[in-house]
């Protein structure tokens, strides 16, 4: 059984570029997550793909989108850099139901650096 | 909004005693609650969680108490270990997505 997979693990990308970052969910799951860790803080939530359509959004801004393929593979799009962009990206697999008795499963995150 | 809070950054405890780790929410529509673990360098580890319809659970040496009158829960594990020197985030979430987390807060155990 194949954990989560994210690529690539540290990025740095000047502001105002535009960022792909990459995940593969583990083996049965159709659900991903994305989160962003700040330094010093807790995941923020992002936002959630099912079944390739966006199940949930927090609380970014529109230059933040997602896509999630067929194989439940999903993209993390953010356009227009900021410096503030700078954080760790979390992806995270689950079953659709019930997530909060097993949990989810992240990935070891992409590490954006924005200059 | 920080709808889940973790006030302790840190917490130092001896190999062997008893590590108590607090989180406290606001939103009192979460329907469960987890505990999360994290090395450097690693994401999140699911550790354990609870339904919002019990009080404890437990699994080995760890236990997550909830009391929602006070709306607040606790993770203790006894008896704390070295290995368990990691940053762990207590989680909530409200239907299957929108999963919240706090803060972290920083275990270290000594031997």
């Amino acid at each position: 059984e194949t954990g989560v997979t994210q690529s690539p693990t540290h990025l740095i990308k000047t502001r105002g570029q535009q960022v792909t970052l990459r995940c593969s969910s583990q083996s049965g799951h159709n659900t991903v997550s994305w989160y962003q860790q700040a330094l010093g803080q807790g995941p923020q939530f992002i936002f959630q793909y099912y079944r390739e359509e966006e199940n949930g959004r927090g609380n970014f801004p529109p230059r933040f989108s997602g896509l999630q393929f067929p194989n439940y593979s999903s993209e993390l799009n953010v356009n227009a850099l900021e410096l503030d962009d700078s954080a760790l990206y979390l992806c995270a697999s689950s079953f659709p139901l019930p997530t909060g008795l097993s949990g989810y499963t992240f990935g070891s995150g992409t590490r954006l650096t924005v200059v | 909004d920080q709808q889940v809070k973790q006030n302790s950054p840190s917490l130092s405890v001896q190999e062997g005693r008893i590590s108590i780790l607090n989180c406290d929410y606001t939103n009192s529509m979460f329907d469960y609650f987890l505990w999360y673990k994290k090395y450097p360098a690693e994401g999140p580890t699911f550790l354990i969680s609870i339904s919002s319809i019990k009080d404890k659970n437990e699994d080995g040496r760890f236990t997550v108490f909830l009391n929602k009158s006070a709306k607040h829960l606790s993770l203790h594990i006894v008896p704390s270990q070295p290995g368990d020197s990691a940053v762990y985030f207590c989680a909530a979430s409200r239907g299957n997505n929108d999963m919240r987390f706090g803060a972290g807060t920083r275990l270290t155990v000594k031997p």
